[in-house]
């Protein structure tokens, strides 16, 4: 069975571009959360989806913004980039939206901001 | 207060023996969740082992086994047997039941390096 799935691994973007990050979760997961990991930190919770409704939000500027669509996928937006958004950006899966469920990280994307 | 504290940033441990990382953390919360990952260099988040705060057993998965102590609010990873491959970071990570949706709280992290 596929694990959690992100895209693209690896990707350059200049100051001010956007970004689109993407992420399928285990099949049968309604739950896809977003953390940021920046250099020598554990990783930060961006947003969790859970039926395709914002369920939680970290403690990021509204440049950071994300949708869940119909068939759970989801992708997490990031606009007018800086410099300190250069990070590995992952994405987590879980069976449903509350406690007790395991969480499964995907392979993550690297984000490089120049 | 740091709700996730991992004070080894660092550790050398000889192949075949068996290495504990600590982890102590800190919530109100009576309904909390503990999470063992293990990230290697390419990134991949790695999930070892779960821990409820209501289980009574410590969990064990493999030769990965966690040392729940909860009125020491410690729940440290003890993995047996090292091998090559174990080299890594490990993250403790806690989910309250109060959090908003599925957050967890991550600790710093500690490196392990496994020596032949």
């Amino acid at each position: 069975d596929a694990g959690v799935t992100q895209s693209p691994t690896h990707l350059i973007k200049t100051r001010g571009q956007h970004v689109t990050l993407r992420c399928s979760p285990i099949s049968g997961h309604k739950s896809v959360s977003w953390y940021q990991q920046v250099l020598g930190q554990g990783p930060q919770f961006i947003f969790q989806y859970y039926e395709k409704e914002e369920r939680g939000r970290g403690n990021f500027p509204d440049r950071f913004s994300a949708r869940q669509f119909p068939n759970y996928s989801s992708e997490l937006n990031v606009n007018a980039l800086l410099l300190g958004d250069s990070a590995l950006y992952l994405c987590a899966s879980s069976l449903l939206g509350g406690s007790g469920n395991t969480i499964y990280f995907g392979e993550g994307s690297w984000l490089t901001v120049v | 207060a740091q709700k996730i504290t991992q004070t080894q940033p660092g550790m050398f441990v000889q192949e075949k023996e068996a290495v504990t990382l600590d982890c102590t953390y800190d919530t109100s919360d009576q309904s909390y969740g503990l999470f063992w990952y293990k990230q290697p260099s390419s990134g991949e988040m790695i999930f070892l082992i779960y821990q409820g705060s209501y289980d009574e057993q410590n969990a064990t998965e493999g030769r990965y086994s966690l040392n729940f102590q909860k009125a020491r609010k410690s729940a440290n990873l003890v993995i047996s047997a090292s091998q090559l491959g174990d080299s890594a970071m490990y993250f403790c990570a806690m989910r309250e039941a109060q959090a908003a949706g599925n957050k967890l709280t991550f600790g710093g992290g500690t490196r392990v390096l496994v020596k032949p």
